[in-house]
């Protein structure tokens, strides 16, 4: 069986300082992993994907995530947050290309 | 860019009400999922279609649920008898042949009193 754990429900940041949204997964097969964000009354946009190529994968609006096989992790990153990331940031894994399962998510304040 | 478009963007019910929600999914995807997120709460998988057949559904689409594809474009929700549980804002997404990125509507917020 898959899932997806997202170890903070919340995190709170500073403007201009870093962010870190922390997944682990947990898949039988070799996963496809993906973040998504869905901010206020919006729906659920792509910001990145990994699917077996590059560890390291670039996303939109500077995100950035590594996936750690050996941590079964895929951390999402930026260097400096911006009041416009204010969001609840989602991270999913899809062990075959079938099913996506997403995590609890995670909320993200930014403070100016 | 292509989305996957919703409707209704919120609908309210009484309890034990038939409620269809309704999606077009981008024209050359072939798969096509419901999801649901009740509020504050994570995003649940309902069910998956492809080639005019369910693939997967999960344990919360029971009877009360349905999905149909009535002609080459729309991709429907139908719940039968609406429960107050059953609100929740409701997401269509779909994804094409061989890839690997769904993409989401923008959601049917459903209120059920």
């Amino acid at each position: 069986a898959q899932s997806v754990t997202q170890l903070d429900s919340h995190v709170s940041v500073s403007e201009g300082t870093p962010v870190l949204l922390r997944c682990n997964y947990s898949s039988s097969y070799s996963p496809s992993l993906f973040w998504y964000v869905q901010h206020p009354n919006k729906g659920l946009q792509l910001l990145l994907k990994y699917t077996s190529a590059a560890t390291l994968v670039k996303g939109i609006n500077g995100f950035e995530a590594e996936f750690k096989k050996s941590e079964t992790s895929f951390h999402l990153t930026k260097p400096s947050a911006h009041m416009s990331d204010a969001a609840e940031y989602f991270c999913v894994v899809s062990p075959y290309g079938q099913n996506f399962v997403f995590g609890p998510g995670t909320r993200l304040s930014v403070l100016p | 860019e292509p989305e996957v478009t919703q409707t209704p963007s919120h609908q309210v019910t009484q309890m034990g009400q038939e409620v269809i929600l309704r999606c077009v999914p981008i024209s050359n995807h072939l798969y096509f999922y419901w999801y649901r997120q009740i509020l504050g709460q994570k995003v649940e998988f309902l069910v998956s279609f492809y080639n005019n057949e369910i693939s997967e559904k999960s344990e919360i689409f029971d009877d009360q649920f349905s999905v149909e594809r009535p002609d080459g474009s729309n991709f429907t929700l139908k719940i039968r008898s609406t429960k107050l549980e059953d609100s929740a804002m409701y997401f269509c997404a779909s994804r094409g042949w061989g890839a690997n990125v769904l993409t989401f509507g923008a959601g049917s917020r459903l209120t059920v009193l």
